[in-house]
Order: structure tokens, then sequence, then C-alpha cells
């Protein structure tokens, strides 16, 4: 079975400081990674993937997020905050499933706050 | 290129009522998927669809809950009969016929049984 950790409900940053909202993920296989954000009354939104290759992983918004596969971590960063950063993030991991699907697991999710 | 759509975006019914949600997913994506994201949790899986053919619906509690995919595009998924706890925000998804690809949200529809 496949799961995905986020431990911080919420991480608060000042605007202009970097953040790190931290991802945590148990499969057994090859993962595959994934990142959304979700504003108020919105769906997700995708952010960044990491499939394979290159462990640091550029997306939209100037995100970025590290995979690093001996901690089995993919924590999603950002050199600089703003305040329009200000939402609710997921993580999430996919794996082929038995049937051949595309099962997304996702995280609890963490609350960003950024304060101005 | 014009995202997932879904309707209603809000629904309240009392309980043992039931009710139906539609989702038109993107043009060409053949893969449409319903979760089910409660308040301060993360969203999961109900069911998972390949055209009009359903690939995991082991989620999906089947004694109150349905879902149909007739001609491979829109679907729906219905409820009935409601319980309080099947409310939630019920989100629709989609991707390319291609496994390991991005899936696309909706803007969900949010239930609420009293």
């Amino acid at each position: 079975a496949q799961s995905v950790a986020q431990p911080e409900d919420q991480v608060n940053v000042a605007e202009g400081n970097p953040l790190t909202v931290k991802c945590t993920y148990s499969v057994s296989g090859n993962p595959y990674l994934f990142w959304y954000v979700q504003y108020p009354n919105r769906g997700l939104q995708f952010l960044l993937k990491y499939i394979t290759g290159d462990n640091l992983v550029k997306g939209s918004y100037g995100f970025e997020a590290e995979f690093n596969k001996s901690q089995t971590s993919f924590h999603l960063k950002k050199p600089s905050a703003l305040v329009s950063d200000s939402a609710l993030y997921f993580c999430a991991v996919s794996l082929l499933s038995n049937n051949a699907g595309n099962m997304l697991t996702f995280g609890g999710g963490t609350r960003l706050m950024v304060k101005p | 290129e014009a995202g997932v759509a879904q309707s209603p975006r809000y629904k309240i019914i009392e309980k043992r009522q039931s009710v139906a949600f539609w989702c038109n997913p993107i043009s060409g994506h053949a893969t449409l998927y319903w979760y089910q994201q409660i308040l301060g949790q993360g969203p999961k899986l109900l069911i998972q669809f390949q055209n009009n053919g359903v690939v995991d619906d082991s989620q999906l509690p089947k004694d109150r809950f349905s879902a149909e995919r007739l001609k491979g595009v829109d679907s729906t998924l219905k409820i009935q009969p409601a319980k309080l706890e099947d409310s939630a925000v019920y989100l629709c998804a989609s991707s390319t016929a291609r496994w390991r690809e991005t899936q696309y949200f909706g803007p969900g529809t949010r239930l609420l049984v009293l």
C-alpha cells in the first residue's frame, strides 16, 4: 500500500523569505510524485511532478521540489514567498495499480500562510 | 483549452435523499476520476474510468454510491440514499490515457447533508 505524510498542518513564513513544505512517502516500487495547490472554493491546481531523471523539479509560480530517494521525501520549496502563495498544498504519490490504474494517494495537506 | 467542468457547485440535501453530480472532462482525456475530499483531509479516490470502462472502484461504497460514463466522455456520480458522513467536496479529474500523466481537477461540488 502506498501512503503520503505531510507532517506539518500549517507553515508560517514571512513574505520574501524562503519556504519549505514537507512531504514523505511510502511505496513499494518507483514512485511518481506530485504537488497540487488548492485555493478556497477551488479545485486542485497542478504545480509540478517527479517521474524520473533530475531530482530537482521546477514547476509553476516559481515552485520547485527535490526528490530524495534515500529519505523518501519530496519537499516543496520556493526561494521567496509571496502573500498570494497562501493556500492549501497537497503532496500525492502514484503507482501503477493492479488494475493498471493511476491512483493518486494524497497527503492530508499543509496550509501555507505567508504574512506581509 | 477548457478545463474540467463540474455541476452543481453546491448542493444541500437531507439525509436519505438522493443526489447526482456531473462532470465533463478535458477534451480528449480518456481517463476520468472521482475523488471525495472530506473537510481537513486530502482527496480520496472513489472511482476511475478508462473511456467508458471502470478501471478501479475499490474504494467506492457501492451500497449507496454509483457512477457511470456511458459514452466515454461525461460522467455522473450518484449517492442514494445520502448519509451525514457524505458531506464533502466531490472532485472530478481527468488525464490522458497514458499512466503517470498529470491529473487535472475540476472546481468540485460541495455537498452538505443535513
